[in-house]
């Protein structure tokens, strides 16, 4: 039962545009969400967060959506740079539980020239 | 400031052997967490030590197991290794406070059972 799912296993996006990551939840119990980037042989680094109290959140050319009725967040890039190519993922966990993360299964962004 | 430092980076082993890992958090962190990635299943939480407690658990068997010492380095034990247990483990620190601290990983153990 994945309680965090990312749908779209890769994208690709041309440099300069907008980077649409998508991830759904289906335990209503998780109240923070987390975006994590992962480059191949190195851990995930974290991007950006969100409380379930907030639907936006913003961090430069990262802003993370919480759509709470629908239980879905997105993470979006602008503008996107080659950089930005790796493995996403999406996280959530329950209040009190910070360092218990269910992790989605991540999705690849390509950002190309 | 150093990260999460993981010892091994790769590690071979065949089956029925055991294996150790071994973390050092990021100093001043008290929280570690285990997780196991594989192609299939992604990131999974094996179990969390927060000030030498096992804090919190995932649903991975007995096999898998883990300790916390007092100065928060961690280490992960799997016995009677199975191939299935071919994966990438993540160790992940944090502050470990009743906040919301990110958690901060290291670059993994690759362990490969033949």
């Amino acid at each position: 039962d994945q309680q965090v799912k990312q749908n779209s296993p890769s994208l690709s996006v041309q440099e300069g545009r907008i980077s649409i990551l998508n991830c759904d939840y289906t335990n209503s119990m998780f109240d923070y969400f987390l975006w994590y980037k992962k480059y191949p042989a190195e851990g995930p680094t974290f991007l950006i967060s969100i409380s379930s109290i907030k639907d936006k959140n913003e961090d430069g050319r990262f802003t993370v959506f919480l759509n709470k009725s629908a239980k879905h967040l997105s993470l979006h890039i602008v503008p996107s740079q080659p950089g930005d190519s790796a493995v996403y993922f999406c996280a959530a966990y329950e209040t009190g539980t910070a360092s218990k993360l269910t992790f989605g299964t991540g999705t690849r962004l390509q950002v190309t020239l | 400031k150093a990260g999460v430092t993981q010892t091994p980076r790769y590690l071979i082993k065949t089956r029925g052997q055991q294996v150790t890992l071994s973390c050092s958090p990021i100093s001043g962190h008290r929280s570690v967490s285990w997780y196991q990635q594989t192609p299939g299943q992604g990131l999974q939480f094996l179990f969390e030590y927060f000030s030498e407690t096992q804090r919190n658990k995932g649903n991975f068997p007995g096999r898998f197991s883990g300790r916390q010492f007092s100065n928060s380095r961690s280490e992960m034990n799997v016995s009677t290794l199975e191939l299935g247990d071919s994966a990438l483990y993540l160790c992940a620190s944090s502050l470990g406070g009743s906040g919301s601290s990110p958690q901060h990983f290291g670059d993994g153990t690759r362990l490969s059972i033949l």
